[in-house]
């Protein structure tokens, strides 16, 4: 089936410094990833839509500026929290669009920012 | 635009049966469904596109009515493993991103 992962699983940064979350998908070709954010409890927020050599287009609201996307080959995307603050502290979570002309979403395993 | 689920929550003892409903004020081509363990990323469990159509494997399926933006997913003889918190998602056009819903809570007890 189809793979996601995401590396890191967990990451504790200080406040000011940034830090990048990779998401890969193993065994398929990923044009399209999607970046969710997901409070405790809460519905996962999509962040932005990731397409590999172009731009990432994101969702009203979220700072291009802060949340920075790089959709470089089929097969990774990153998302790098520059300056984190602790209200940045959340569970990130990517997909990828499964292979060929599937509809579904794979999910990575997520990663949790715990921003100190 | 959000979907709307209902119900938020609900507790099944096993061997019940669940009724989850999610519905959009939007026009859809399809709506997905996920069920997300604790700690966990969502899992797929199946997708339905516009054409209303039904589908099932085992003792979970699903339904969809695109002339009322709604569907529902139905969880029969219920197992432990079935209790998590259950996402609709929904697209309004071909390969659009997903929107999802606020989740129904699902817990099975003995």
């Amino acid at each position: 089936g189809a793979v996601v992962s995401q590396h890191p699983s967990w990451v504790i940064c200080k406040s000011g410094t940034s830090v990048k979350i990779e998401c890969r998908s193993l065994d398929f070709q990923a044009t399209t990833m999607f970046w969710y954010r997901q409070f405790p409890k809460q519905s996962l927020m999509l962040m932005a839509t990731s397409n590999e050599g172009s731009k990432a287009t994101y969702e009203q609201g979220v700072e291009k500026d802060k949340f920075l996307i790089n959709h470089a080959s089929l097969t990774l995307s990153t998302l790098t929290v520059t300056s984190a603050h602790p209200e940045d502290s959340s569970f990130y979570i990517c997909s990828a669009r499964g292979p060929g002309t599937t509809y579904e979403q794979y999910f990575g395993p997520g990663t949790r920012l715990t921003v100190t | 635009q959000q979907p709307v689920q209902s119900p938020q929550a609900v507790i099944l003892r096993e061997g019940e049966d669940a009724v989850i409903n999610c519905s959009s004020s939007k026009a859809l081509y399809s709506v997905h469904w996920y069920r997300q363990k604790h700690g966990e990323a969502p899992v797929f469990l199946m997708i339905l596109l516009k054409g209303g159509e039904q589908k099932g494997h085992e003792k979970i399926s699903a339904s969809f009515n695109e002339k009322k933006q709604q569907s529902s997913l139905y969880l029969t003889a219920s197992q432990l493993s079935y209790s998590g918190t259950y996402f609709c998602g929904t697209e309004k056009t071909s390969y659009d991103k997903v929107i999802f819903g606020p989740g129904t809570s699902l817990s099975v007890i003995p």
